[in-house]
């Protein structure tokens, strides 16, 4: 039980275009799901807290405008990376808050980006 | 504000040898504490909780932490190390009445044969 995937795993794109990576919980209702950035050999960077239903939440110096995140519904989260640049290549992971006062995040494998 | 504090970057212990990955935090509340392990180039597993009760609690996989709220630490610990246990070990606190985990920089785990 517990599992988030996302999609896709690993994409590749050119500046300036946009890419979107989605985040699904496969067996669990997540009114909130978190979107975090992995650097190389770094800790997770929350980027922000997303919520079903509402405007997502975002950590200072995290711009909404290039970071649009999207929870439609209680299984899906999407981030979509606009006019993407090198600097955006990273490793971006999401979790997943089960619905019902559960404690511990669930988090998808991860999708590696990178921007040529 | 919260924090959280793994003071090694890097743990070397031999296989079947007890093993310890350190972490220390800091809330203005009563903690939720966690141990996440990652493996390269995936996402995040969980291993254990504390919320309340038994200090030690225990885990997937064989590990256990023991929750000091004196010291401020919830350090992770299993009593015989496995080659495959290497992997990068990540301890996150989450003060009550907050959703967002803060996670420590992470101590790499190698246990070699």
């Amino acid at each position: 039980g517990a599992v988030v995937s996302q999609h896709p795993s690993r994409v590749i794109c050119k500046s300036g275009t946009s890419v979107k990576i989605e985040c699904r919980s496969l067996d669990f209702q997540a009114t909130t799901m978190f979107w975090y950035r992995q650097f190389p050999k770094k800790s997770l960077m929350l980027m922000a807290t997303s919520n079903e239903g509402s405007k997502a939440t975002y950590e200072q110096g995290v711009e909404k405008d290039k970071f649009l995140i999207n929870h439609a519904s209680l299984t899906l989260s999407t981030l979509t990376v606009t006019s993407a640049h090198p600097e955006d290549s990273s490793f971006y992971i999401c979790s997943a808050l089960p619905t019902g006062g559960a404690y511990e995040q669930y988090f998808g494998p991860g999708t590696r980006l990178t921007v040529t | 504000a919260q924090s959280v504090a793994q003071p090694e970057d890097q743990v070397n212990v031999a296989e079947g040898n007890p093993l310890t990955v350190k972490c220390t935090y800091s809330v203005s509340g009563n903690p939720y504490l966690f141990w996440y392990v990652q493996y390269p180039n995936r996402g995040l597993q969980f291993l254990l909780k504390y919320i309340t009760g038994d200090n030690l609690v225990k885990g997937s996989y064989g590990f256990e932490a023991e929750f000091n709220k004196s010291q401020t630490s919830f350090h992770l610990k299993k009593p015989s190390a496995l080659v495959s246990d290497s992997a990068l070990y990540f301890c996150a606190v989450r003060d009550t009445g907050f959703q967002k985990l803060v996670f420590g920089t992470g101590t790499r785990l190698l246990v070699s044969p």
